[in-house]
């Protein structure tokens, strides 16, 4: 079965890009989507983007700016960069799949917690 | 943006218990919603998609109702293991929002 695995620094300073990848095994990243979600600690789910195998993406307009997801059909990762970073995007973030445009995300990997702090 | 409004934001029952949750959206998302279980430490979990449909291997005590803009979340009878955080999502349009969530514990 499909299973995604997050991965990257726990711990960014103020103004610096954060990176995560996410490693998916058990199929490839043909023909499906692939999305970024976070939640702030003791806070809710925040939608952050998507990318397609294509390589076409969608980003959540309140970080649009900063942030960018890439895919990497060699590897079968995608990865996720959010830029200038702040306290506030300290979170866990989580990748998920979603097998059409409009579906629901029914695998999530497990997550990772990223702190920014100088 | 789609707001979805959750409620109640926590609720205490027995075992053995009916539990609902409520989910309201800002404006009509068709039937374009899911409910996911997130227990502590751990990812969100797919229960319900399409409003009303179980996904594979989540147990039938789990069920959900709604289209346009009001949707209904049901345990029929409350066990130990549902003690979690309970969201709900629409998919409708870009970008996707959730709830605010449901902590629900055993009284």
């Amino acid at each position: 079965q499909v299973q995604l695995q997050e991965s990257g620094p726990g711990l960014v300073k103020p103004s610096e890009t954060l990176s995560l990848t996410c490693t998916v095994s058990g199929r490839s990243l043909s023909d499906s989507y692939w999305a970024w979600i976070r939640q702030p600690p003791g806070r809710g789910l925040e939608w952050i983007g998507y990318i397609y195998s294509s390589g076409s993406t969608n980003y959540n307009p309140s970080l649009k700016s900063r942030v960018a997801i890439s895919i990497d059909t060699s590897t079968n990762q995608f990865s996720l960069k959010l830029s200038s970073v702040t306290a506030a995007d300290t979170a866990v973030y989580y990748c998920a799949r979603h097998i059409r445009l409009i579906a629901p995300m029914d695998v999530w990997g497990q997550g990772t917690a990223v702190s920014v702090s100088s | 943006d789609i707001q979805m409004t959750q409620s109640p934001s926590s609720l205490s029952a027995s075992v053995g218990d009916r539990v609902v949750i409520t989910c309201q959206a800002s404006r009509d998302i068709s039937n374009y919603l899911s409910w996911y279980q997130q227990k502590p430490g751990k990812a969100p979990e797919l229960l319900i998609y399409d409003a009303s449909d179980l996904e594979t291997g989540v147990p039938s005590r789990f069920s959900g109702s709604g289209s346009g803009i009001d949707f209904t979340f049901t345990i029929s009878s409350l066990q130990p293991e549902d003690i979690a955080t309970y969201y709900c999502q629409h998919y409708d349009t870009f970008p996707w929002t959730f709830g605010q969530g449901t902590k629900v514990e055993i009284k």
